[in-house]
């Protein structure tokens, strides 16, 4: 299966300021990963699809300008939290879509104050 | 509308009881249905996925069309067996895009 790590793993900042999460696929070349986000006791929520060397498609109601997602390789996905709010504290999740299953990242918590 | 609905925020069962947690779905087409399981302080990980009709650590699912469910199941409860644990969906040619429940607690007890 494949292996995903997330980076970094807890990060707190500024109100204001943009924070950059990193998602590698270290032994699978992934064209597609994807973002998730989840609140505290709540459910994983689909926050977009990042595809390798286009534009990620979002879902509905997920601000593109606010989550900027960059794919540029076929290991390396980034979603950057961009003039981030208290209200966009919350535990981020990448998956990986491998042959027969998904793989998750371990998450990154991100606080801000 | 695509849906996955657990009901169950938490069960508490004790040890060597049976264990059913519940999960339906919505969704207009032919589903791939999965169980994932995140144990305390790991990543989220697959348990059961209903094309591969397996049963892992004593847990099977059956996927009930008519019914719309599938629900997880195990005999004899085990305090391993204690995580969380998300039903999940996903569409056909979809990807692998997941549409996941609102996740059960499962807490067994000596």
């Amino acid at each position: 299966g494949a292996v995903v790590s997330q980076h970094p793993s807890r990060v707190i900042c500024k109100s204001g300021t943009s924070v950059k999460i990193e998602c590698r696929s270290l032994d699978f070349q992934a064209t597609t990963m994807f973002w998730y986000r989840q609140f505290p006791k709540q459910s994983l929520m689909l926050m977009a699809t990042s595809n390798e060397g286009s534009k990620a498609t979002y879902e509905q109601g997920v601000e593109k300008d606010k989550f900027l997602i960059n794919h540029a390789s076929l290991t390396l996905s980034t979603l950057t939290v961009t003039s981030a709010h208290p209200e966009d504290s919350s535990f981020y999740i990448c998956s990986v879509q491998g042959r027969t299953e998904a793989f998750f990242g371990q998450g990154t918590r991100l606080t801000v104050v | 509308a695509q849906r996955v609905t657990q009901p169950e925020k938490l069960l508490s069962v004790f040890k060597g009881a049976p264990v059913e947690l519940k999960c339906n779905y919505s969704y207009s087409g032919s589903p791939e249905l999965f169980w994932y399981v995140q144990y305390s302080r790991q990543r989220l990980q697959l348990l059961l996925r209903h094309i591969s009709r397996e049963s892992i650590k004593g847990f099977t699912a059956d996927l009930n069309k008519g019914e719309t469910s599938f629900h997880l199941k195990k005999p004899f409860a085990q305090e391993e067996d204690s995580a969380m644990y998300y039903c999940a969906l996903s569409g056909r040619n979809q990807g692998g895009k997941l549409i996941f429940g609102q996740g059960t607690e499962l807490s067994v007890k000596p």
